[in-house]
C-alpha cells in the first residue's frame, strides 16, 4: 500500500523568505501524480501544484516550486518570497493507479511579518 | 460559476440518528469522492464513485452509505453504526476517475454530535 508522510507537523518562514515542507512517498508504482494542497483556516482545499512521475523537470507555480527526486521517493515544496497569505496547512499527496488521492498528515505553516 | 458545492456548512447529529451530508459540482466531472479530517490528520478516503449508479468503498466506509443517481450528485449518509462521527467532511470531483486528474475539493461540512 502506498504511504505519504509528512516529517514537519510544524514550520515558520519570515515573511519574504524561503521555506522549504518536505514530503516522502512510498509505492511500488512507477506512473503516478504527486499534489501540493493548501488549506487555509477557511478549510477549503486547494490544488498549489502537482507534479507528474514520468516528467524529470520539477514544476514550478510562481513562488511555488517542487524538488521531485523520484528515486529518493522524495517530493518537497518550497514557497519563496514567502506572504502572510501563505499561511496555511500544508497537505502532501499521491495519487496512483487506484484514482484516490493518499495524503500525508500535513504541515503548519506560520509567516511570522 | 463552476464548482463544488456542500451543504449545509454545519450539521448537528443526535445520537442514533441518520444524516446526509450533500455534494453537487456543476464542473461535468465523472468521478466524485467524500474524504474524512480529523485534527490532526490528513484527509481519509471515505467512498468513490468513477461514473454514475456505480461506487466504491474507500478505507473508511464502515458506517456511511452513499448514491450517485445523477452525475452532479454525491450524497454522504452517516448512519447511526458510525459511532464517532464528529469530523470534517470534505467533497471532491475530478474529470475521470484516471489517476492523471486533479481533484477539486468543496468548502466542506462540519458534523458535531449532540
Amino acid at each position: 500500500a502506498q504511504t505519504v508522510t509528512q516529517s514537519q507537523p510544524e514550520m515558520s518562514v519570515q515573511e519574504a523568505e524561503t521555506v522549504t515542507l518536505s514530503c516522502t512517498y512510498d509505492t511500488s508504482e512507477s506512473d503516478y501524480y504527486l499534489f501540493w494542497y493548501k488549506q487555509p483556516p477557511s478549510r477549503q482545499m486547494i490544488l498549489v501544484i502537482r507534479q507528474e512521475a514520468y516528467k524529470q523537470q520539477n514544476a514550478t507555480e510562481n513562488r511555488f516550486s517542487v524538488n521531485f527526486q523520484k528515486a529518493a521517493k522524495s517530493f518537497s515544496l518550497k514557497i519563496s518570497d514567502s506572504q502572510l497569505g501563505d499561511a496555511a496547512m500544508y497537505f502532501c499527496a499521491y495519487r496512483g493507479s487506484q484514482g484516490n488521492l493518499i495524503f500525508g498528515k500535513g504541515t503548519k505553516l506560520s509567516v511570522k511579518p | 460559476d463552476g464548482g463544488i458545492t456542500q451543504s449545509p456548512k454545519y450539521l448537528f447529529r443526535k445520537e442514533g440518528q441518520n444524516v446526509t451530508l450533500s455534494c453537487e459540482q456543476n464542473l461535468n466531472h465523472d468521478a466524485m469522492y467524500w474524504y474524512r479530517q480529523d485534527p490532526g490528520q490528513g484527509l481519509r478516503l471515505i467512498y468513490y464513485s468513477q461514473i454514475v449508479n456505480d461506487f466504491q468503498k474507500g478505507d473508511i466506509a464502515e458506517g456511511y452509505s452513499v448514491s450517485r443517481e445523477k452525475k452532479e450528485s454525491f450524497p454522504l449518509t452517516v448512519t447511526s453504526a458510525q459511532k464517532n462521527p464528529t469530523a470534517f467532511y470534505l467533497c471532491a470531483s475530478s474529470l475521470t476517475g484516471t489517476g492523471k486528474e486533479t481533484q477539486y475539493f468543496g468548502p466542506g461540512t462540519r458534523l458535531l454530535v449532540l
